[in-house]
């Protein structure tokens, strides 16, 4: 089975500041991760994820993301914050279940804050 | 492309009314999915479907029905609606079929409902 957490339910940085967002995972099988993005009143879109391969990957809006198996981790960075930034992010991990399918498990979220 | 478009945006019911949530994708997606998110609790899966005529329960299915006999089409049904519904749900659409989780979903606007 499959869980996600998301350590801290509100972040606030000040405008150019690093952007630290934690997600940590549990999964009986190789993970994918998933990083999304909401902006209030909209539905979800995908900031970056991974599969397989490199364990940092990039995302769109300068964001990325570091896989440590060791850790179960997959925290999301910014270098530098923007105003635009302030949102809702998730973080998701997908895996198999016994019927054949497969489903994505959400963690709770974080909002974002971004000082001028 | 509209991707997937949910419908109404915005509902009030009264308690025991009945009402579907209509989504629908263009995308030729196999899996669909209906969450419902809550504050601080963030996407609980309510149903989902690999393929039209296959469905499946998620984390919550409780008061809540689907179909899928299109693979356009998955509707979400409330029985008898409660105020514990009160909830702003998405459906989201994914392609690949059983075994392919590495994919990302595609979400709709959401449908923000209230049961008074």
């Amino acid at each position: 089975a499959q869980s996600v957490t998301q350590l801290g339910s509100h972040v606030s940085v000040s405008e150019g500041a690093l952007v630290l967002l934690r997600c940590n995972y549990s999964s009986s099988v190789p993970p994918y991760l998933f990083w999304y993005v909401q902006y209030p009143n909209q539905g979800l879109q995908l900031l970056l994820k991974y599969t397989t391969g490199a364990t940092l990957v990039k995302g769109i809006n300068g964001f990325e993301a570091e896989f440590k198996k060791s850790e179960t981790s997959f925290h999301l960075t910014k270098p530098s914050a923007h105003m635009s930034d302030a949102a809702e992010y998730f973080c998701a991990v997908s895996g198999p279940v016994y019927t054949g399918g497969f489903k994505t498990i959400f963690g709770a979220g974080t909002r974002l804050f971004v000082k001028a | 492309n509209a991707g997937v478009t949910q419908t109404p945006k915005f509902q009030v019911l009264k308690t025991g009314q009945s009402m579907t949530l209509q989504c629908a994708q263009d995308m030729n997606h196999e899996y669909m999915s209906w969450y419902r998110q809550d504050p601080g609790m963030g996407l609980r899966l309510i149903h989902y479907s690999v393929g039209a005529g296959i469905t499946d329960q998620g984390e919550v299915p409780n008061g809540y029905n689907v179909s899928r006999s299109t693979t356009e089409d998955f509707p979400l049904r409330l029985l008898s609606a409660a105020p514990s519904q009160t909830s702003v749900y998405f459906c989201a659409s994914r392609p690949g079929q059983g075994g392919v989780w590495d994919t990302e979903a595609f979400f709709g606007q959401g449908t923000r409902l209230t049961v008074v």
